[in-house]
């Protein structure tokens, strides 16, 4: 089946550094969509790209989608301590809104 | 608008119960999905109901099950509970299309002992 694969599995950054997580999966997606999930919490939506080469900015974070459609990537300039959380890429598969997620990527940022 | 409410928020269960775990999708979002989450495996899906139907299902044994009723609101089941059930198990509504974003709800936390 369908797998979507994300790295790295942790960082620890210093605040202020920059921070990139990215993902691949097995299979062209029609859309991938990452989600945040602060420590304790459930995950948030953040955002879907559609589009092949689709780039979208929130503020310091820059969301790309490849050309081919099978990874994406998610940059954090400038990192805050509000930043922390794990991050998650998910892509569907079949009919309907079944995801498959990525196992994430944990960031941690050091005041 | 009100988000998605799970119910109930933590459960402790013991090794061979069933346990019934409800969520409310937001209004007017008609497709409910679930989700477990572990340290181990991140973030499997078990079931998703679209009109009070399954449209998609992951693959977890058949003690797993799930149902939707016409207001949308779904419940899942889990019957003679194994110590690798313990997880958090996560809801989320979206609109009745496909590939839409996913609402989460806070989740279970189901401890099995």
């Amino acid at each position: 089946g369908q797998q979507v694969m994300q790295i790295p599995q942790y960082q620890h950054v210093q605040e202020g550094e920059d921070f990139t997580t990215y993902c691949n999966s097995s299979t062209t997606l029609s859309n991938i969509q990452w989600y945040k999930q602060r420590p304790g919490g459930h995950p948030v939506f953040l955002i879907q790209l559609v589009k092949s080469g689709e780039v979208k900015k929130q503020k310091r974070l820059t969301f790309q989608f490849g050309e081919a459609k099978k990874n994406s990537s998610l940059h954090i300039t400038a990192t805050q301590t509000t930043d922390v959380g794990t991050y998650f890429c998910a892509g569907p598969t079949g009919s309907g809104n079944k995801l498959v997620f990525g196992a994430g990527t944990i960031l941690r940022v050091k005041s | 608008k009100a988000g998605v409410t799970q119910t109930p928020r933590y459960l402790i269960k013991t090794r061979g119960q069933q346990v019934t775990l409800s969520c409310s999708p937001i209004s007017g979002h008609r497709s409910v999905s679930w989700y477990q989450q572990t340290p181990g495996q991140g973030l499997q899906f078990l079931f998703e109901y679209f009109s009070e139907t399954q449209r998609n299902k992951g693959n977890f044994p058949g003690r797993f099950s799930g149902r939707q009723f016409s207001n949308s609101r779904s419940e899942m089941n889990v019957s003679t509970l194994e110590l690798g059930d313990s997880a958090l198990y996560l809801c989320a509504s979206s609109l009745a299309g496909r590939n839409t974003e996913a609402f989460f709800g806070q989740g279970t936390r189901l401890t099995v002992v």
